[in-house]
């Protein structure tokens, strides 16, 4: 087990295009969550799975930003017509159980819009 | 909803001097709590964790916490700074989601510089 992978690990997109990050958890894990971390900031909550189901979401993730998790395995987040506020480090994360014990986060894919 | 605060955006110390880094969390319930490590670049890896067992909690490479639920204070302790500590900290509360899941809540984070 190689942990949490995310791809790309950087990417810099102009104002307006879309942009699709991917992320491969832990295989046995069936919780995965996304997270958005900007500069001088610790992580925010995004969006959170259970298996393919997409069981919460933040206030934070306006109607630009989509995730999938097909099957329940890797999980998608796309974001549709970017925004230099979009510029952040996003971090995936997964878990074996409810996440109470903590999660196992991925090296991120950081974004920056120009 | 609860809420961490780390004091100190940035502290400095000197290679082999004490690292105290420090935590602070409102909750309603007894939470379980966590430090992560961020090296530049980097995902966030557990340094370690408290979740109602023991108070001291010891995690890797020598850092340990200590849980004071009359202060709702979880500082990070090391004995000796090595120059590999230099990194960005961050303290994290768990709360149950309500939607079978359990959703961290995270400090600004401390940024840890080591002086040789």
């Amino acid at each position: 087990d190689t942990g949490v992978s995310q791809n790309p690990r950087h990417k810099i997109t102009k104002r307006g295009q879309n942009v699709t990050f991917r992320c491969d958890p832990i295989s046995e894990h069936n919780r995965l969550y996304w997270y958005r971390q900007t500069l001088g900031q610790g992580p925010e909550f995004l969006t959170y799975f259970q298996n393919e189901a997409q069981l919460e979401k933040s206030r934070l993730l306006s109607d630009r930003f989509s995730a999938e998790r097909p099957k329940g395995s890797f999980s998608t987040l796309e974001i549709q017509r970017t925004e230099q506020g979009d510029s952040a480090m996003y971090l995936c994360a997964s878990s074996e159980g409810q996440g109470d014990y903590g999660y196992t986060f991925g090296s991120g894919t950081r974004l920056t819009v120009v | 909803a609860q809420s961490v605060t780390q004091l100190g955006s940035h502290v400095s110390v000197s290679e082999g001097a004490l690292v105290l880094l420090r935590c602070n969390y409102s909750s309603s319930v007894p939470p379980y709590l966590f430090w992560y490590v961020q090296y530049p670049n980097q995902g966030l890896q557990l340094l370690l964790k408290y979740t109602s067992a023991a108070t001291l909690v010891k995690g890797i490479n020598g850092f340990e916490a200590e849980f004071k639920k009359s202060e709702t204070s979880f500082h990070l302790t090391k004995p000796s700074a090595h120059m590999s500590d230099a990194a960005e900290y961050f303290c994290a509360v768990s709360e149950e989601s309500g939607a079978g899941s359990y959703q961290l809540t995270f400090g600004k984070g401390t940024k840890l510089s080591v002086i040789p």
